[in-house]
């Protein structure tokens, strides 16, 4: 079974301009998790999408934003990006057992560089 | 605030012997908990979960106890091997009325098996 995949692996931006992440789950999965590991900071939530919909986002500005598709790969919008956005982007899948928690699986993160 | 704590940032243990992270957190709602493995560029690796209806889970070397009237868990890798060095996330999970939410992580326990 293919594990969760991410693209690109790295991706390097200037300030100002915007970075799409991408993120296809594992299969069956529909929930789709987005985490930032920033040097120092360890892994922080970002947002969670299931069947389409945002169901939740963490303390982040709006500016980082993203959606999910109908084959439930996702993507992450990062816009206006600023330095402190330098960071590993990782995502995680996992199966919504009848409303019960699940294990959220993650995939190989891209690393964003804002120069 | 932080509501997942690994108070320490690194562990020294002899190849053959047991090692224990430990984990404390501080919302008593959390219903879920599970311990990653992290390689430096790489995605988490899921190890084991626990309920927070159980007080014990186990699986193969690894056996994660739950105190809930503590707020404490722990991870138990026995016996400890080289390719057991990596940093260890505790993380916890909110039931959110239709799955899993973002998990809160801890900032990790570097875990360095001595030869």
């Amino acid at each position: 079974e293919a594990g969760v995949t991410q693209s690109p692996t790295h991706l390097i931006k200037t300030r100002g301009q915007q970075a799409t992440l991408r993120c296809s789950p594992i299969s069956g999965h529909t929930s789709v998790y987005w985490y930032q590991q920033a040097l120092g900071l360890g892994l922080q939530f970002l947002l969670w999408y299931d069947e389409g919909e945002e169901r939740n986002r963490g303390n982040f500005p709006p500016r980082f934003s993203g959606r999910q598709f109908p084959n439930y790969s996702s993507e992450l919008n990062v816009n206006a990006l600023e330095l402190e956005d330098s960071a590993l982007y990782l995502c995680a899948s996992s199966r919504l057992a009848g409303g019960t928690t699940d294990t959220q699986y993650f995939g190989p993160g891209t690393r964003l560089t804002v120069l | 605030d932080q509501q997942v704590k690994q108070n320490s940032p690194s562990l020294s243990v002899q190849e053959g012997r047991i090692s224990i992270l430990n984990c404390d957190y501080t919302n008593s709602m959390f219903d879920y908990f599970l311990w990653y493995k992290k390689y430096p560029a790489e995605g988490p690796t899921f190890l084991i979960s626990i309920s927070s209806i159980k007080d014990k889970n186990e699986d193969g070397r690894f056996t994660v106890f739950l105190n809930k009237s503590a707020k404490h868990l722990s991870l138990h890798i026995v016996p400890s091997q080289p390719g057991d060095s990596a940093v260890y996330f505790c993380a916890a999970s909110l039931y959110s009325g239709g799955g899993a939410d973002g998990l809160t992580f801890g900032k990790g326990t570097h875990l360095i098996i001595q030869p």
